[in-house]
């Protein structure tokens, strides 16, 4: 059982350049969360989808789009990357809202853009 | 506007005694709460959680305190563990069905052997 898993671990990006954040889950989850961590700010949504073909906007949106291509797979997408993008991605999802509110954590991404 | 506080960044405790990490909130509509707990290279964990109906859940080690009135809760941790060296963060959800969390920012605890 993998759980949440992500890819890619690292990623080095030039100012302007894009790419997608992927993101897997194994446990039939409902939701999923796509999260960044700064220092100092702790976890801070972007955005995250309650269901399979609904995505919905959290805390900091701007600069991202994101898909929820079926149950299991939730992609991030940065389509002209700036450097204040630089920072720890974390996927993670969660039975709710039919059951558990915890959510559970993929290993996380370190993104930095120069 | 940081409606979930962990006002202490760092927290050094001995082995063996007990390690107390606090977390302040602002909104009343918060109806659950939980811990999560991180270690360096890795997606944080759930360690445990409390709805707004209780003041108190245990589970091993590891105590939830609730003060609602306060807006204050706290994790406890008897004995501590050198392996319990993370960074604990607190999260609070708003309303029965929302699926959102509110993360605090974080204290890392260390255990001093």
């Amino acid at each position: 059982n993998a759980g949440v898993t992500q890819t890619p671990k690292f990623q080095v990006l030039k100012t302007g350049q894009s790419m997608t954040l992927q993101c897997a889950q194994d446990m039939n989850h409902n939701s999923m969360y796509w999260y960044r961590q700064d220092p100092g700010m702790g976890l801070r949504l972007i955005y995250y989808s309650a269901s399979e073909g609904t995505t919905d906007k959290g805390e900091v949106p701007n600069g991202y789009n994101v898909s929820r291509l079926n149950k299991r797979e939730f992609s991030l997408r940065l389509e002209s990357a700036a450097p204040s993008q630089t920072s720890v991605y974390f996927c993670a999802s969660s039975a709710a809202p039919a059951g558990s509110y915890e959510q559970y954590f993929g290993p996380g991404t370190r993104l930095t853009v120069t | 506007d940081q409606q979930v506080k962990q006002n202490s960044p760092s927290l050094s405790v001995q082995e063996g005694r007990i390690s107390i990490l606090n977390c302040d909130y602002t909104n009343s509509m918060f109806d659950y709460f939980l811990w999560y707990k991180k270690y360096p290279a890795e997606g944080p964990t759930f360690l445990i959680s409390i709805s707004s109906i209780k003041d108190k859940n245990e589970d091993g080690r590891f105590t939830v305190f609730l003060n609602k009135s306060a807006k204050h809760l706290s994790l406890h941790i008897v004995p501590s563990q050198p392996g319990d060296s993370a960074v604990y963060f607190c999260a609070a959800r708003v309303n029965f069905g929302n699926e959102k969390l509110t993360f605090g920012t974080g204290t890392r605890l260390t255990i001093i052997p």
